[in-house]
């Protein structure tokens, strides 16, 4: 069964400063991968997804990934946050020969910007 | 404007009174799910359906029900709700035009069972 590990519950950081949000999935098969953000009260916004090709993902708001098969990971970077970067981010994984599309989700890590 | 829309927002109820979440989505996707969203447990999968009178199980469907009688509605349904059904639910859909796997997501309903 395919599982998600975001390795960190919280992360503070200052304005300005990089981020790197790391997850880690476990599956004996290809996966397609998925980071979610979620701002408070609010639903869950696809932040970028890699199905396939490159390794390096760019994604909206200035948030990248990069896909590592062989340490099975798909973390999460950005340069320079913003307060507006306050969210807590979900790394999700599927399996695109499943038939029903679910998403594996990981439980989260909140981002705390602070100034 | 494309979205998938969720009522009511917030719903307190007591044990065992039959309830309704309704869920729409105006992209024709064929594809909806439910999840339920848990402090420090992420997003699990409720039910999905994928297409009209298609729907199954996924990691969490107990005490659950669901109906896809149309393509853009897919109703989750409490028969006799119980106290751990307290949660953050969330509808999504997705095309297979775009991926099933990337679903789009409504903005959640929040669940106290007293």
């Amino acid at each position: 069964a395919q599982s998600v590990t975001q390795l960190d519950s919280q992360v503070p950081v200052f304005e300005e400063a990089p981020v790197e949000l790391r997850c880690n999935y476990s599956s004996s098969v290809s996966v397609y991968l998925f980071w979610y953000v979620q701002y408070p009260n609010q639903g869950l916004q696809l932040l970028l997804k890699y199905l396939s090709g490159s390794t390096l993902v760019k994604g909206i708001n200035g948030f990248e990934a990069e896909f590592n098969k062989s340490q099975t990971s798909f973390h999460l970077r950005k340069p320079s946050v913003h307060i507006s970067d306050t969210a807590e981010y979900f790394c999700a994984v599927s399996d695109p020969g499943g038939s029903q599309g679910n998403l594996i989700f990981g439980k989260g890590t909140k981002l705390s910007v602070k100034p | 404007e494309a979205q998938v829309t969720q009522n009511p927002r917030y719903l307190i109820t007591v044990t065992g009174k039959k309830l309704t979440v309704t869920c729409s989505q105006n992209m024709n996707h064929e594809y909806m799910s439910w999840y339920r969203q848990d402090p420090g447990l992420g997003l699990r999968q409720i039910y999905y359906s994928m297409n009209v009178e298609v729907t199954d199980k996924g990691d969490v469907p107990e005490g659950y029900k669901v109906s896809r009688k149309e393509k853009r509605n897919f109703p989750l349904i409490l028969e006799s709700p119980s106290p751990n059904q307290t949660s953050l639910y969330f509808c999504a859909s997705s095309s297979s035009l775009e991926g099933t796997d990337t679903q789009y997501f409504g903005p959640g309903t929040r669940l106290t069972v007293l």
